[in-house]
């Protein structure tokens, strides 16, 4: 079955780097675009990024377009997010998912790591 | 960016009952709209696509509606396991966004 296991998470002080990642299984990695998506503590869900299935295409949210990157290696099926420039208001648990084939939805989803950005 | 502005914040509803929840964009996102169940300490999960098709697994009580800039969720009889927070998203345009969230309460 589909599985996806985040982990990089942990408390970082503002201004510095991070970096996480998904473990993916049971599913053909390379055939899969890949989506981040963040919550902060005790709020909605906020979409990061997303990366093609062959890495042609990023997109990234506004709020952290030019400090995040995502990437991917199919070889070790698994994608990454280097966080960089961290905030306070970056502080969240961070999602990764699956894009559903042919669309843009996420349709298996990581349980998350934590992320806190706390001097 | 696109908008989604989700009502009520709050549904209040006894088991049985039925349930209509809201999701208004602020531009068209045509039927390019998901809907996602997310219950406490858990990820979220897909129930609908594309405005009114259920996910693999997803029972016939979810059904959704809409297209354009007005999408409704209905579950028509209420379970013990519905009892959660709903949240929309758009696709058709980037960046992809996420309405505030509904949650469906036990009265």
């Amino acid at each position: 079955q589909v599985q996806l296991v985040e982990s990089g998470g942990g408390v970082v002080q503002p201004g510095r780097s991070l970096r996480l990642s998904c473990a993916a299984s049971g599913f053909t990695f390379s055939g899969y675009g890949m989506h981040w998506v963040r919550q902060a503590p005790g709020k909605g869900l906020e979409w990061v990024a997303v990366i093609w299935y062959d890495g042609s295409k990023k997109y990234y949210a506004d709020s952290v377009k030019g400090r995040f990157t995502i990437s991917r290696d199919d070889s070790r099926n698994t994608l990454y997010l280097q966080m960089n420039s961290l905030r306070a208001e970056d502080t969240a648990m961070y999602y990764c998912a699956r894009n559903m084939a042919t669309t843009y939805y996420s349709d298996y989803w990581g349980q998350g790591t934590l992320v806190t950005v706390s001097s | 960016e696109i908008v989604l502005t989700q009502s009520p914040a709050t549904l209040s509803l006894s088991p049985g009952e039925r349930g209509t929840l809201s999701c208004r964009a602020s531009q068209s996102v045509s039927s390019y709209l998901a809907w996602y169940q997310q219950k406490p300490g858990q990820a979220p999960r897909l129930l609908i696509y594309d405005a009114s098709n259920r996910a693999t697994g997803i029972p016939a009580r979810f059904s959704g509606s809409g297209s354009g800039t007005d999408f409704t969720l209905t579950i028509s009889s209420l379970e013990p396991e519905d009892f959660a927070v709903y949240y929309c998203q758009q696709c058709n345009n980037w960046p992809l966004t996420f309405g505030g969230g509904t949650k469906v309460e036990i009265k």
